[in-house]
């Protein structure tokens, strides 16, 4: 398996703009995370999939967050409308069973938004 | 709620010195833990976890950790640290009925000839 894989890499956007980020998990991981991380706040978990449906998405900052995993192989996180203050690298994980066992990280989408 | 802290920010090491990095979590019951360690521009590999059994527990590139339940601890050792070593380090608990991972602010590890 090609591991977590992210994309973009690396997104450039103006404020207001929509930004979506996407995720392919590991083939037969049951569990999904999204986690923010910047210097101020380290990292946060946003929000976390089991079986595709969303489990808990109390760290989801604003309603201008929203993530979605419409089946096993792909999810989205969606930031409309953008805000600099959304500057972050944002990274999917995925794990075969929640926190029991390892998650496994992508690379990371870097956000830039000016 | 389940919770995580790593109470350095910033560690520095000679290399060659002995390295321990502190985690202390808080949860009810015997909890999931684990260390990963992330380089930069990278995302975070698994170095080791403790579930259940012996409290020592054995890790990739060298390290190990120890759980201590009386002290709601499961810091991270190594004996002798390489310049290959330096990057950020997160102590993670399986939280929310281990449904999710919860991590600690990390500690960053800087390596001195």
């Amino acid at each position: 398996d090609a591991g977590v894989i992210q994309s973009p890499r690396h997104e450039v956007t103006e404020m207001g703009q929509e930004v979506t980020l996407r995720c392919k998990p590991i083939s037969g991981h049951n569990s999904l995370f999204w986690y923010r991380q910047t210097m101020m706040r380290g990292l946060e978990l946003l929000i976390y999939f089991n079986n595709n449906v969303p489990i808990d998405d109390s760290g989801m900052p604003e309603d201008r967050f929203s993530a979605k995993m419409p089946n096993a192989s792909f999810s989205t996180l969606k930031i409309q409308p953008s805000e600099p203050r959304d500057s972050a690298v944002y990274f999917c994980a995925s794990s075969l069973e929640g926190g029991y066992t390892e998650a496994f990280f992508g690379q990371g989408t870097r956000l830039t938004v000016v | 709620a389940q919770s995580v802290t790593q109470p350095d920010i910033h560690i520095t090491v000679s290399e060659g010195a002995s390295l321990e990095l502190r985690c202390n979590y808080s949860y009810g019951a015997t909890p999931y833990l684990f260390w990963y360690v992330q380089s930069p521009g990278q995302g975070l590999q698994l170095l080791l976890k403790y579930f259940s059994g012996d409290t020592l527990v054995q890790g990739i590139k060298g390290f190990e950790a120890e759980f201590k339940r009386s002290q709601s601890s499961f810091n991270l050792r190594k004996p002798s640290v390489h310049w290959s070593d330096a990057a950020e380090y997160f102590c993670a608990v399986g939280a929310g009925g281990f449904q999710k991972l919860v991590f600690g602010t990390g500690t960053r590890l800087l390596v001195s000839p």
